[in-house]
């Protein structure tokens, strides 16, 4: 029973246009939310986080919104680059140190 | 500071052989974690240290799997037969602390192909 889905498993994207990676949960009890891009050969890096107590988070072009009722994370890219170009996860965790994470999507931004 | 450290990169061997991959987390780090990565599973956690204690390994998938951490700054993750199916991409993680909230800072990860 997996707990985080990313649906989408691939996006393609016009260069200087809008990204949006989706992540949806069913357990209520998550309440911090992150995401983590990843390239090629490397390990995952953090990107940006929510709270439960929020429902967005803004860092220059990258923006999280998170809708509770829904169950519902997204990340928004904008405008998004070539460079933007990897694999992205969410994860999420509870009160403990318990993280759940999607399969990731792979974006490619195309010039 | 150099980051996580994860070595070896790569590392072949043949089906029953023995298997050891090693992980230096960031210096001041008292969480570490394993991951294992695998087209098939996406990402999985395998297990999670604090303080060196291991605090969940309910992610390891069989006995053939062992984790340690004998200090703050090394652990290791041994594979004792190794199997074809082992093949993926192995990660280690640290972070200040274990909780949820704390972000991971992830190694480069290990090619583990099992022939």
């Amino acid at each position: 029973d997996q707990q985080v889905k990313q649906n989408s498993p691939s996006l393609s994207v016009q260069e200087g246009r809008i990204s949006i990676l989706n992540c949806d949960y069913t357990n209520s009890m998550f309440d911090y939310f992150l995401w983590y891009k990843k390239y090629p050969a490397e390990g995952p890096t953090f990107l940006i986080s929510i709270s439960s107590i929020k429902d967005k988070n803004e860092d220059g072009r990258f923006t999280v919104f998170l809708n509770k009722s829904a169950k519902h994370l997204s990340l928004h890219i904008v405008p998004s680059q070539p460079g933007d170009s990897a694999v992205y996860f969410c994860f999420l965790g509870g009160s403990n140190y318990k993280l759940t994470f999607g399969k990731g999507t792979l974006l490619t931004v195309n010039p | 500071d150099a980051g996580v450290i994860q070595s070896p990169r790569h590392e072949v061997t043949e089906m029953g052989q023995e298997v050891t991959l090693r992980c230096k987390p960031i210096s001041g780090h008292n969480s570490l974690f394993w991951y294992r990565q695998t087209m098939m599973r996406g990402l999985e956690l395998l297990i999670y240290f604090n303080n060196n204690v291991p605090i969940d390994d309910s992610g390891m998938p069989e006995d053939r799997f062992s984790a340690k951490m004998p200090n703050a700054s090394f652990s290791t993750l041994k594979i004792q037969p190794s199997e074809p199916r082992d093949s993926a991409v192995y990660f280690c993680a640290s972070s200040l602390q274990g909780l949820a909230k704390n972000i991971q800072y992830f190694g480069a990860g290990t090619r583990l192909s099992v022939l």
